[in-house]
């Protein structure tokens, strides 16, 4: 299985801060890496695929690069909704594979 | 916009089946893989599988002998059982669509979630 390991695991935060979580993949992934937004008691939301491509409806102040094994995801402006945890999953290899999560906190 | 919703018992016994069934409003279930994914106490995140509308299956090798899904396209549902259930099955299960972004498939409608226990 494809491991993906995401940092930091708290990531401690202020309303707009520019705050970036990392994944890396245990091998090259090419660009199918994607990326969620949970907040309590929900569903996962997706925010981005194929590494930097926005899903419709999410807002532009959320960006996402990388390739191959190392990726990152970009909130420019942290605004209150935000605080939430953000997963990354990468859908190159069966089994899709999820890191465990970074939860963005109010410093 | 599509919605996905989850229902099926939310208690079941050790060495039991787990059964579950996803009910797709606002879209056509038809073109589409839809997977079954949950999520543990801890808040880890494990894809279980999917059903393509046609029938064609993908499994989680470590769950896979375990697993049976399936697809009623005249309901618009789609179904998972997952037999020889222990306590580590207990967790919340989310139905979801692979969505169709050409060579990408990531998961872009979720329903709400099902918590699933497993206990005598």
């Amino acid at each position: 299985d494809i491991q993906l390991t995401q940092s930091p695991s708290s990531l401690p935060a202020s309303v707009g801060d520019r705050v970036t979580i990392t994944c890396r993949a245990s091998q090259s992934i090419y660009n199918y890496l994607n990326w969620y937004q949970q907040r309590p008691g929900k569903a996962p939301k997706l925010l981005l695929y194929a590494a930097s491509r926005l899903q419709s409806g999410v807002p532009s102040r959320f960006s996402g690069s990388g390739s191959g094994t190392d990726f990152t995801l970009t909130i420019s402006g942290l605004q209150p909704e935000d605080f939430a945890t953000y997963y990354c999953q990468q859908s190159f290899n069966n089994p899709w594979t999820f890191g465990r999560g970074t939860k963005v906190e109010i410093k | 916009q599509v919605q996905l919703q989850e229902s099926g018992p939310g208690l079941v016994k050790p060495s039991e089946t787990l059964s579950l069934t996803c009910t797709v409003s606002g879209g056509s279930i038809s073109n589409y893989y839809w997977s079954w994914i949950r999520q543990s106490a801890n808040k880890q995140l494990e894809w279980i599988g999917r059903i393509f509308s046609s029938g064609n299956t993908n499994y989680n090798p470590s769950l896979k002998s375990r697993v049976t899904m399936s697809v009623d396209t005249s309901k618009n549902q789609f179904s998972l059982k997952m037999n020889s259930v222990t306590a580590a099955d207990t967790a919340v299960y989310y139905c979801a669509r692979d969505g169709d972004f050409g060579d990408y498939d990531p998961f872009d409608s979720w329903g709400q979630g099902t918590l699933v226990t497993v206990s005598s």
